[in-house]
């Protein structure tokens, strides 16, 4: 198994830009989550899922979506990018039964807007 | 208002001197507290979770404890390897499930 994996894991992008955060898992995890983690602050939720063709809004959602097409992947797009998204993006899911807390985690994506 | 508080924010101890991290947390209601461990450059690691004050979970060198308040992360003679963030996550009542309340999390350093 590979566990979570996210790609890039390094990005650059001008104010204006879009682009998409690919996340897939290999553990067959109905539950996946995009968190961001800003120096100082606590994890935020930006949107999750709980299988596929089920999307939800979390904590911090305005300037991203998500889709779950299929269990494996969940994607997130930054429509139009501005230096607030400047982070490091984390993919999250769940192992089945266990409580929405219990996480399991990707190694992150940095994000850049200049 | 529904808030987690981690103290310190750094922590910087000698190989094998004892300590302990606290998360304070004030929410409606606890259905569980969390504790990661994050190393750099790493997304953040499970380690416990908690559900009621006076419970105790253990692994290796780590013990958390629960009171109505906070939880303590304590860390027994710690080795250098015991390097990093350490992260807690409170689901509250009121609050969907999955929109758990994070703290900014305390760096420990324990030098050789």
């Amino acid at each position: 198994n590979a566990g979570v994996t996210q790609t890039p894991k390094f990005q650059v992008l001008k104010t204006g830009q879009s682009m998409t955060l690919q996340c897939a898992q290999d553990m067959n995890h109905e539950y996946m989550s995009w968190y961001r983690q800003d120096p100082g602050m606590g994890l935020r939720l930006i949107h999750y899922s709980v299988g596929a063709g089920i999307t939800d809004q979390g904590e911090v959602p305005n300037g991203y979506n998500v889709s779950r097409s299929t269990t494996e992947d969940f994607p997130l797009r930054l429509l139009s990018a501005a230096p607030s998204q400047t982070s490091v993006y984390f993919c999250a899911s769940r192992l089945p039964g266990r409580n929405t807390g219990e996480l399991f985690f990707g190694e992150g994506s940095r994000l850049t807007v200049l | 208002e529904d808030q987690v508080t981690q103290s310190p924010e750094a922590l910087r101890l000698q190989e094998g001197e004892s300590s302990s991290l606290n998360c304070s947390y004030t929410v409606s209601g606890l259905r569980g507290l969390f504790w990661y461990r994050q190393d750099p450059g790493k997304g953040p690691e499970f380690l416990f979770t908690l559900y009621s004050a006076g419970e105790e979970k253990e692994k290796e060198r780590l013990k958390a404890t629960l009171t109505k308040k906070e939880s303590f992360l304590h860390i027994t003679a710690p080795k250098p390897e015991d390097s990093a963030t350490y992260l807690c996550a409170v689901q509250a009542r009121g609050r969907s499930n999955y929109q758990l309340i994070w703290g900014a999390g305390t760096k420990l350093i324990i030098k050789p």
